[in-house]
């Protein structure tokens, strides 16, 4: 285990499409992160997870997102009926609880959508 | 609020050159600061994390300095190579270990 594995690294798709991607972190972390990044933008929170439970949930996730981590280890995102202005970066990032905020912090290569 | 700033936007310089990323942060309560590194279409990878007792750590040809009263930092890079080329990101987590993020810089070395 050498680090936060995202697939696929990129997703093309027609808009009004389903797409799902998954994330699986470092196997000794028990928190789990969702970003999105749009080009020339910083990473924005989308939601994380401590183990199985989904703890919060930004504004930007509609209702459209979907976030499951069932057993604690990987995670899935799922956007329905995909938008155009779903296209951007979706990066996965993991770390330890108990520890200071922000160490063992370690991102995934992201999955790049592109909505056509 | 919290949030954290960058500035330049955007930088150019010439192979070998040194250079210097600024970060301002409003985020409380303080724990750490971060300076990511980030190429195109990769993840971000961590260059350096700060807490509020060190002012100044170093890696490599990266020296990041934190200023916890002004809630300042920089990152100054020495001998640019073209491999520096790509997006710096200053970040800081808050108190539910969250990473707020910065809106970058991206700087380009051209040789």
């Amino acid at each position: 285990d050498t680090g936060v594995s995202q697939d696929p690294r990129h997703k093309i798709t027609k808009r009004g499409q389903n797409v799902t991607f998954r994330c699986d972190p470092i196997s000794e972390h028990n928190r789990l992160y969702w970003y999105r990044q749009t080009l020339g933008q910083g990473p924005e929170f989308l939601t994380y997870f401590q183990n199985e439970a989904q703890l919060e949930k930004s504004r930007l996730l509609s209702d459209r997102f979907s976030a499951e981590r069932p057993k604690g280890s990987f995670s899935t995102l799922e956007i329905q009926r995909t938008e155009q202005g779903d296209s951007a970066m979706y990066l996965c990032a993991s770390s330890s609880s108990g520890g200071r905020a922000g160490y063992g912090y370690t991102f995934g290569s992201g999955t790049r959508l592109t909505v056509v | 609020k919290n949030q954290v700033e960058q500035s330049p936007q955007s930088l150019i310089i010439l192979e070998g050159k040194n250079c210097t990323l600024q970060c301002n942060y409003t985020v409380s309560p303080f724990s750490n600061l971060r300076w990511y590194k980030q190429d195109t279409g990769r993840g971000p990878v961590s260059l350096t994390i700060m807490t509020f007792s060190e002012n100044t750590k170093s890696n490599g040809r990266y020296t990041a300095t934190l200023d916890a009263d002004t809630k300042q930092s920089s990152l100054h890079i020495t001998a640019s190579q073209l491999s520096d080329s790509a997006s710096y990101i200053c970040v800081v987590p808050d108190n539910t270990d969250k990473l707020i993020f910065g809106t970058g810089t991206r700087l380009q070395v051209f040789p």
